[in-house]
C-alpha cells in the first residue's frame, strides 16, 4: 500500500461550523504533513508531525488545529474558519528509509468556507 | 532553504524530450535539488533528487551543473500525461524537519 488517503474529498462549511479533515497512510511512515494550496498557487506547508509529535507549525492561525492520534492517522480540526481559508488541503507522509526527502501526497480535500 | 527560479511555462511536443531548467545560485553545500510535479487536481508527486552527480530513474533524469547553481530535469519521451506543473525545490535532507518550500514552478504543456 503506497497511498495516502484523505477524507472527505470535498467539504463545504459555514464560518461557525466545526469540521475535521482526515488523512491516513499505512506505509509505516513516521512523518506526516499538512499543506494548504490556494487556487493557481503552490502548496504551502502548515504543520509537520514527526513520530506523532508536532515538529513544525508555520505560524498557522489557531482556528486550524492538527492532531496525530497514531502513526498512521493525521487530522486537521477546523473551527471558525473564514472564506479566505477556502483551499485544497493536502496531506503528505515520508519515511526515514528509502528516498530521504521524498514525500507522498494524498489527493487533497477541497474546502469551501461560506 | 535556497531560492529557485523557473520559467513560468513551457511547451513540448509529444514524444520529444522535455528539458526543464531551474536556477538555484544560492544553494548551500548540503542542500539537495528535488523535483516534484503536480498534475491538475492531484497532490504533488516526487520525481527525482540529487546532490552533485547526475541522476536517472524510471521517470526522468536530473542534470546538475558542476557549480551546482543550476539544474535541468529531463523527461526523455514526453507524453500527454506529463502535462503538469513542475516544481524545483532546494533543501537540506533532514528527516522529521522537512520543509518543502514550493516556488511557482513551470507549467509544462505537452502538445499532441
Amino acid at each position: 500500500d503506497t497511498e495516502v488517503t484523505q477524507t472527505p474529498k470535498h467539504l463545504v462549511m459555514g464560518m461557525t461550523n466545526k469540521k475535521s479533515l482526515k488523512c491516513e497512510q499505512h506505509m509505516g511512515h513516521r512523518a506526516m504533513y499538512w499543506y494548504k494550496q490556494k487556487a493557481k498557487k503552490p502548496p504551502e506547508l502548515m504543520f509537520v508531525y514527526s513520530y506523532e509529535k508536532l515538529s513544525i507549525n508555520e505560524s498557522v492561525p489557531s482556528r486550524f488545529s492538527p492532531e496525530c492520534p497514531n502513526s498512521s492517522l493525521l487530522n486537521l480540526h477546523l473551527h471558525a474558519l473564514q472564506p479566505e481559508d477556502s483551499a485544497l488541503y493536502l496531506c503528505a507522509s515520508s519515511s526515514r528509509q528509502g528516498v530521504v526527502g521524498e514525500q507522498f501526497f494524498g489527493p487533497g480535500t477541497r474546502l469551501t468556507v461560506l | 532553504d535556497a531560492k529557485t527560479t523557473q520559467p513560468p511555462s513551457m511547451d513540448c511536443a509529444e514524444g520529444r524530450a522535455a528539458n526543464l531548467p531551474c536556477n538555484h545560485s544560492t544553494i548551500s553545500g548540503n542542500e539537495y535539488v528535488y523535483w516534484y510535479r503536480q498534475i491538475h487536481s492531484q497532490g504533488p508527486q516526487y520525481i527525482i533528487h540529487g546532490l552533485k552527480n547526475n541522476e536517472t530513474n524510471e521517470m526522468a533524469s536530473l542534470i546538475i551543473t558542476e557549480d551546482r547553481k543550476s539544474s535541468t530535469l529531463i523527461l526523455p519521451h514526453a507524453t500527454l500525461r506529463d502535462t503538469a506543473v513542475y516544481y524545483c525545490i532546494v533543501r537540506v535532507a533532514d528527516f522529521g524537519n522537512e520543509k518543502l518550500t514550493f516556488g511557482t514552478g513551470t507549467r509544462l504543456t505537452i502538445i499532441p
